[in-house]
């Protein structure tokens, strides 16, 4: 069973520009969780999702952040008109539902020029 | 607000001995308590957890010790080992679903 799997594993864009991140969850998951960890600090959550739903997107900035979960394929995280502040690491995380635990992907690396 | 935090950022042990780290959380009601171990250029990988009905829980030369009077949590590591170097992060899982990460503690393992 694979794990949570996430690409690009790093991503540079130009201030302006759009970053697509993408998530796949583990088989058989159908909870997935955002965060953005920027160095030396610890995870941030952003948003929380199940297939086709948005549960909870208290962490999400307002403007120019979204995601999705769609029916058939992987979570996306997009950021719109990308800003040099967006430069952090975002993780994914899945469960499977009722669970508590959560098993974290890779994550994606962003670099803002 | 909620938070969870760590009272010390960075931990230096000599391989061998036994690592404490420590963490602290501000909400009264939070149930649900996990250790993380993140290395470099990775995910949090999952450690152990604990449920607020529980004071203590061991692993595999990890134990967790949740006193919720002073709402404090700590991790030991037994016989700390090369390999445990990395950031650790407490966090509490609150209505199910959303988890709080601490600021984390780094380890370092002395050879």
């Amino acid at each position: 069973n694979a794990g949570v799997m996430q690409n690009p594993r790093h991503l540079v864009r130009r201030r302006g520009q759009e970053a697509r991140l993408r998530c796949s969850p583990m088989k058989g998951h159908s909870h997935v969780y955002w965060y953005r960890q920027l160095p030396e600090e610890g995870l941030k959550f952003m948003v929380y999702l199940q297939k086709e739903n948005i549960i909870d997107e208290s962490g999400m900035p307002k403007e120019r952040f979204s995601a999705e979960f769609p029916k058939e394929g992987p979570s996306i995280l997009r950021i719109q008109q990308v800003v040099r502040g967006d430069s952090a690491a975002y993780f994914c995380a899945s469960s499977p539902p009722n669970y508590n635990e959560q098993f974290f992907g890779p994550g994606t690396r962003l670099t803002v020029l | 607000g909620e938070s969870v935090g760590l009272h010390l950022p960075t931990l230096s042990v000599q391989e061998g001995d036994n690592s404490i780290i420590n963490c602290a959380y501000s909400n009264s009601a939070s149930d649900y308590f996990i250790w993380y171990k993140q290395e470099s250029g990775k995910g949090p990988q999952f450690i152990i957890d604990i449920r607020s009905n529980m004071d203590k829980r061991q692993g595999q030369r990890v134990t967790v010790l949740l006193n919720k009077t002073v709402k404090h949590l700590s991790l030991q590591i037994a016989a700390t080992q090369p390999g445990d170097s990395a950031v650790y992060f407490c966090a509490e899982n609150s209505g199910g679903f959303k988890t709080i990460f601490g600021a984390g503690t780094r380890l370092f393992v002395k050879a």
